[in-house]
């Protein structure tokens, strides 16, 4: 099982406000990844990083910004969160070669009231 | 447009009976394809991995082959149990990317029935 990890898996939150998900992994990836998926829909890329001090927005344009100010930790902020915001966010990393894996974390389920 | 196309959408199976997915894909040019399993609110573990050279790979009750030709892939499930419901995910990956772009199928739902 790879060493990723999301908080908090579960949040319902009022519209206005301003929350992080976390995510974390001890693989030592370079590449992490944020994706957000809704149900029975494909997951969709909205934030990635390259290493430290790298981010890049994804295919799915999103309200969220991101950080990358250590290696082992990616971590996601709405401002100001709205309804449509309701979802599930996923976060990976990526091992690199020979395989180019992807491992993903349990994914932080958000409910925006 | 880089796509994956899963069916059937959902499937129900009664335990201990075989199934097989569906995957295709028109991602190009082409790095690997992986199936991942996803347990409702988990995120996806990934159950096999082929590249362009590998027609069939194998993880316990689950066999993957893949024909780069026509751009297919299935995922067979042996003796299925009730632990085998879940989403199963076809990604493929794209060469072209130093990002290691992936390419997401929107998953087919399998329920297994005692």
């Amino acid at each position: 099982e790879a060493d990723i990890y999301q908080t908090p898996r579960y949040l319902v939150i009022g519209t206005g406000k301003k929350i992080t998900l976390e995510c974390s992994q001890t693989m030592g990836h370079d590449k992490m990844y944020w994706y957000q998926q809704d149900p029975g829909m494909e997951l969709h890329l909205i934030h990635y990083s390259y290493g430290v001090n790298s981010t890049e927005k994804g295919d799915l344009s999103s309200e969220s910004t991101v950080s990358r100010i250590r290696t082992e930790h990616f971590p996601l902020t709405l401002e100001s969160a709205r309804p449509s915001h309701t979802s599930q966010y996923l976060c990976a990393s990526l091992n690199g070669q020979p395989n180019n894996e992807q491992f993903f974390g349990p994914g932080t389920r958000l409910t925006v009231l | 447009k880089n796509q994956v196309e899963q069916s059937p959408q959902s499937l129900i199976i009664l335990e201990g009976k075989n199934c097989t997915l569906q995957c295709n894909y028109t991602v190009s040019p082409f790095s690997n394809l992986r199936w991942y399993k996803q347990d409702t609110g988990r995120g996806p573990v990934s159950l096999t991995i082929m590249t362009f050279s590998e027609n069939t790979k194998s993880n316990g009750r689950y066999t993957a082959t893949l024909d780069a030709d026509t751009k297919q892939s299935s995922l067979h499930i042996t003796a299925s149990q009730l632990s085998d419901s879940a989403s199963y995910i076809c990604v493929v990956g794209d060469r072209g990317s130093t990002l290691g772009r992936l390419y997401f199928g929107r998953g087919t739902q399998l329920t297994v029935w005692p």
